[in-house]
């Protein structure tokens, strides 16, 4: 159980170009979800926290502009990365909360890889 | 403010050899630890989770030890095999904020 798909998991686009990301929970409902950022050989970074029904909280120095988080439903929360250049290449993972309660761990998408030419 | 460190950021253990993974954390207060692997270019696979009111966790030949007092999180793997080649990531904190580690790059030389 506790299944997180997200996809595409690689695109490959030209500049400018705006791309969207899903990240669905298969077997749960997630009121909360999470998109995390990841350069090459370095940890994850936090980009967002998306709440369903709301508006996403942007960690410090993440563009709201740039990267459009929409969490429509308690099953899907889509990333947007807006007019993208080859500095957003990187590698997006997301995660989904199960449950609402503090020992709850946040389950993974496999991630997708962005390329930007 | 939490901190978590992997030192060190890679390892070399020959096949066979027990491994041994550090994770340190500076803020006591957390809920939980958790250990992934991640694979070249992939995504993260959770081995264990470790609540702030246990000390271990085991999972087949992993296991997972937390002592709050030091800061301190190990991943212990006996007999290690090639498949186990890897980064390794911990992530400390509560369900709502994880603060991660840079990793450990493991390599097993058969």
């Amino acid at each position: 159980g506790a299944v997180v798909s997200q996809h595409p998991s690689w695109v490959i686009c030209k500049s400018g170009t705006s791309v969207k990301i899903e990240c669905r929970s298969l077997d749960f409902q997630a009121t909360t979800m999470f998109w995390y950022r990841q350069f090459p050989k370095q940890s994850l970074m936090l980009m967002a926290t998306s709440n369903e029904g709301s508006k996403a909280t942007y960690e410090q120095g993440v563009e709201k502009d740039k990267f459009l988080i929409n969490h429509a439903s308690l099953t899907l929360s889509t990333l947007t990365v807006t007019s993208a250049h080859p500095e957003d290449s990187s590698f997006y993972i997301c995660s989904a909360l199960q449950g609402r309660t503090s020992n709850q761990p946040q389950h993974f998408g496999d991630g997708t890889r962005l390329s930007i030419l | 403010k939490q901190e978590v460190t992997q030192i060190p950021a890679a390892l070399s253990v020959p096949e066979g050899e027990n491994l041994v993974l550090n994770c340190s954390f500076t803020d006591s207060a957390i809920y939980n630890l958790q250990w992934f692997r991640q694979d070249p270019g992939k995504g993260l696979t959770s081995l264990l989770l470790i609540q702030s009111s246990q000390r271990e966790q085991t999972s087949g030949r992993l296991n997972a030890s937390l002592d709050k007092s030091s800061g301190r999180s190990t991943l212990y793997s006996a007999a290690s095999q090639p498949g186990d080649s890897a980064t390794y990531l911990c992530a400390g904190g509560s369900n709502y904020q994880l603060i991660w580690g840079a990793g450990t790059k493991l390599i097993i030389k058969p």
